[in-house]
């Protein structure tokens, strides 16, 4: 059963240049969440999707950062125009069902896409 | 909103000793509260877990102890070992929405 697969691993972009990272949840997960970690700090939740749906995407930018969940293919975090704040690692997590109702609270980490902008 | 305080920031310990890094909340009515392990460039392994409902659980060398009025759970390690350093995030579930809330990390370092 592979767990959560993230793609690319490592990226280096020049400023101004678009950054795509992709994000594949476990088998038979549904909601997918992404979360942003700057060197040195933990994680910081972006936005939470299902499929074709995002539920809630407060911890995004409001510029230049978007995402999706497609009925087809995987979850897609898209960084236009990026700049050197953006340097971080991005992780994908999925869950079964939603934290926070019945026993469904734990969401597994991929394995993280490294964003470096120079 | 949740707040998370996580210490101590670094810890060193030779190895066999124990290791204990706390973590406050301040939202009483928060319910779930994993700890995951990061090894340098890799993904947060979730190593932990208790909710709400549980004082204590423990898993070999892995405890996690919540004392829900103090508002405050901790991870303990006993036996360390090499293999054990990496940084260790506490997280808090609050209740009634899926985001979780990190503390900012603590570097063990167990010395051989």
């Amino acid at each position: 059963n592979a767990g959560v697969m993230q793609n690319p691993r490592h990226l280096v972009r020049r400023r101004g240049q678009e950054a795509r990272l992709r994000c594949s949840p476990m088998k038979g997960h549904s909601h997918v969440y992404w979360y942003r970690q700057l060197p040195e700090e933990g994680l910081k939740f972006m936005v939470y999707l299902q499929k074709e749906n995002i539920i809630d995407e407060s911890g995004m930018p409001k510029e230049r950062f978007s995402a999706e969940f497609p009925k087809e293919g995987p979850s897609i975090l898209r960084i236009q125009q990026v700049v050197r704040g953006d340097s971080a690692a991005y992780f994908c997590a999925s869950s079964s069902t939603t934290p926070g109702q019945g026993s469904g609270n734990t969401i597994y980490f991929g394995e993280g896409s490294w964003l470096t902008v120079v | 909103g949740e707040n998370v305080e996580q210490h101590p920031s670094t810890l060193s310990v030779q190895e066999g000793d124990s290791a204990v890094i706390k973590c406050t909340y301040s939202d009483s009515a928060s319910n779930y509260f994993p700890w995951y392990k990061q090894e340098l460039g890799k993904r947060p392994q979730l190593i932990i877990d208790i909710r709400s409902n549980v004082g204590e659980k423990k898993d070999q060398r892995i405890a996690v102890t919540l004392n829900k009025t103090a508002k405050h759970f901790s991870l303990h390690i006993t036996e360390t070992q090499p293999e054990d350093s990496a940084v260790y995030f506490c997280a808090v579930l609050p209740s009634g929405t899926y985001k979780y809330i990190f503390g900012t990390g603590t570097r063990l370092k167990v010395l051989a």
